[in-house]
């Protein structure tokens, strides 16, 4: 799977939009874009994933570049409980060990009130 | 409906014991999979099971660790004469099935301590 790089941390204050960046500039044209977060103490959490255009679920919104290298992960309305790690993860479609989730380090995003 | 589930969400252990992991998976989810998360560190893939079958245990450390999954549900991730570096949360997830972009759900992991 492509490598992904993300800040270490960012900040958010409460009630604004958050936005998430990833690198993924070895991506693939076979390789989607996945997020995932991870609260404190608890196991990650499934937010979104695409392939090429832009997604928007109940959760947030994913914007992939048209070069697809590198995208953002939009939680429009931050609260205090989006305080967490996330993941920002390339899986190839199908084949080869695309049910493999390869993480990184990801971005710890703190809401402030 | 239930989540995954993971027992014990604790375990303190002492070097060299044998410690089995426990993982019920979302009812139909034919993919399980296990990870390790050690301290400031992502899930690391260790394990992934298509049924009862282990399709790939590349991510197993060594071969003092071993899964099962015998009737293509609960699976049990034992670890034998346990060391001081196998703390970590292990986590357990499942998914509709491996191949194909599903998503996987995680349960809470087991906070495995050796001493």
């Amino acid at each position: 799977d492509a490598k992904t790089t993300q800040p270490t941390s960012m900040d958010c204050a409460e009630g604004r939009a958050a936005n998430l960046p990833c690198n993924h500039s070895t991506i693939s044209g076979n390789e989607y874009v996945y997020w995932y977060r991870q609260i404190h103490s608890q196991g990650p959490q499934y937010i979104i994933h695409g392939l090429k255009n832009n997604e928007t679920n109940e959760m947030a919104s994913l914007i992939i570049t048209e070069d697809r290298k590198s995208s953002t992960l939009i939680l429009p309305h931050a609260t205090l409980r989006d305080t967490a790690v996330y993941y920002c993860i390339v899986r190839v479609v199908s084949g080869g060990s695309n049910y493999k989730l390869t993480f990184g380090k990801g971005t710890l995003l703190t809401v402030n009130p | 409906g239930a989540g995954v589930s993971q027992t014990p969400s604790n375990k303190v252990t002492e070097k060299g014991k044998y410690v089995e992991l426990r993982c019920d998976p979302i009812s139909g989810h034919t993919a399980l999979y296990w990870y390790r998360q050690s301290l400031g560190q992502g899930p690391e893939f260790l394990i992934y099971f298509q049924g009862t079958g282990a399709a790939d245990d590349s991510g197993l450390p060594n071969d003092r660790f071993f899964a099962v999954r015998p009737e293509g549900s609960v699976s049990t991730l034992k670890i034998q004469r346990t060391e001081r570096g196998d703390s970590a949360v292990y986590l357990c997830a499942s998914s509709l099935a491996g191949t194909g972009p599903y998503e996987q759900f995680f349960g809470p992991g087991t906070r495995l301590t050796v001493l």
